[in-house]
């Protein structure tokens, strides 16, 4: 079955500074990879997510790219703020025709000001 | 749309204690998902249905556990007898077929004395 590791398990940068979290995945037949952003006590929301047929998708400040060669992914977040501090959740699934999702790990962004 | 419904919000019992956790999903979603999140097992997925179906339910720890959705709008996860390694918060999240974003509830925060 598929397999997702993430990485760094906790990472803390300055406000405004960049951070880059890394996914990479085992069966090579996933073909949709979402992030999903959890903050202290709440529920896992997505934030942006990513089809096997594209290579990198934008959404303001928050970017995913993927290496479908490499089989790895990853969320970049330009410009940190405060209020991104929060668990960031890789997921990867399969293109079987249904819809189970398997989670990394998590990351926890600690951005301080 | 209230978004997907979790109760209780709380639990706390006592070992061998029967515990039913529930869910109400986004009318017209046709997936639902059960995940059970710990520090040190990350975010799991249980089990989970498309048109009140269980799909995959290779998550479920042992025979303790049992999930039911006999309608469209109510699913249950049961723990029967409940051990204080059960606890954690269990999510329920549902998916719109034709979508690829999973909702998830508020969670229940389960402690098992």
């Amino acid at each position: 079955g598929e397999n997702v590791e993430q990485h760094p398990s906790t990472l803390s940068v300055q406000e405004g500074d960049s951070a880059v979290i890394k996914c990479t995945y085992s069966d090579s037949a996933s073909n949709y990879f979402p992030w999903y952003k959890q903050e202290l006590g709440k529920r896992p929301q997505l934030i942006i997510d990513i089809r096997s047929n594209v290579g990198e998708k934008k959404d303001q400040r928050i970017a995913v790219t993927l290496n479908k060669t490499a089989k790895h992914f990853s969320l970049h977040i330009t410009e940190t703020q405060p209020e991104d501090s929060a668990v960031y959740f890789c997921a990867a699934r399969m293109n079987t025709g249904f819809q189970k999702l398997v989670f990394g790990t998590g990351t926890r962004l600690l951005v301080s000001p | 749309d209230a978004g997907v419904i979790q109760s209780p919000r709380h639990e706390v019992t006592e070992m061998g204690q029967e515990v039913t956790l529930r869910c109400k999903p986004i009318s017209g979603h046709d997936y639902l998902f059960w995940y059970r999140q710990t520090m040190m097992r990350g975010l799991e997925l249980l089990i989970y249905f498309n048109n009140n179906v269980p799909i995959d339910d290779s998550g479920m720890p042992e025979d303790r556990f049992s999930a039911k959705m006999p309608n469209a709008s109510f699913s249950t996860l049961k723990i029967q007898p409940s051990e204080p390694r059960d606890s954690a918060v269990y999510f329920c999240a549902s998916l719109g077929g034709t979508g690829t974003e999973q909702f998830f509830g508020p969670g229940t925060r389960l402690t098992v004395l």
